[in-house]
């Protein structure tokens, strides 16, 4: 069964620090892995993806995430947040091999906020 | 211009009622869904169309009927309302049916029963 796990529901960072946002996953085969933000009071917007080639993606607003494999992860980060970062994270996974089950696995959300 | 629209955007009413909510995405996809948001954020996929052509139907209650009358159109019916459909409903849309295709989401319909 595929399911994602974003361990933390809030993560706390100063502003000008470096921030992390864990995601791990479970699928048969190959992962297609993604991250959502949802701003307060709006719909998520697409941040990243990896579907294939190199570990570390780049992505919107300075975010960045890593593919790591053999720990079936896929966390999200950013060298220096920002106040404006505050928002809700989604991980979010589909298996590249799933066939007709075209659902995507969605996380439970991690609340980030970044404190001034 | 909006990408993924939704009406109303804010909607109360009384248990037992029938509401309907609107979705149109300007993108040219050919696939979209509806989602469910509770109050915890949790988010629950409901249904997606392709091409007017239903491909997810997950374990909803009856009550929910989806209609696509074209393919940048998804429409959600709901009958008899009850106090736990009360969330925020997301219509989103993507391209195609590979996996690897992001999905674009519109602003929500917030669902109060009363």
């Amino acid at each position: 069964a595929q399911s994602v796990a974003q361990p933390e529901d809030q993560v706390n960072v100063a502003e000008g620090n470096p921030l992390t946002v864990k995601c791990t996953y479970s699928v048969s085969g190959n992962p297609y892995l993604f991250w959502y933000v949802q701003y307060p009071n709006r719909g998520l917007q697409f941040l990243l993806k990896y579907i294939t080639g190199d570990n570390l993606v780049k992505g919107s607003y300075g975010f960045e995430a890593e593919f790591n494999k053999s720990q079936t992860s896929f966390h999200l980060k950013k060298p220096s947040a920002l106040v404006s970062d505050s928002a809700l994270y989604f991980c979010a996974v589909r298996a590249s091999n799933a066939g007709n089950n075209r659902k995507l696995i969605w996380g439970l959300g991690t609340s980030l906020a970044v404190n001034p | 211009d909006t990408a993924v629209s939704q009406t109303p955007k804010y909607l109360v009413t009384q248990m037992g009622n029938d509401k309907s909510i609107k979705c149109e995405q300007n993108l040219g996809h050919d696939t979209m869904y509806w989602y469910k948001q509770d109050s915890k954020k949790f988010l629950k996929i409901m249904f997606s169309y392709n091409n007017k052509e239903l491909i997810i139907n997950e374990t909803v209650p009856n009550r929910f009927s989806p209609k696509s009358p074209d393919k940048a159109h998804l429409n959600l019916h709901i009958n008899s309302l009850e106090l736990g459909d009360s969330a925020v409903y997301f219509c989103a849309s993507s391209q195609g049916l590979a996996s690897y295709n992001e999905q674009f989401f519109g602003p929500g319909t917030r669902l109060t029963v009363l």
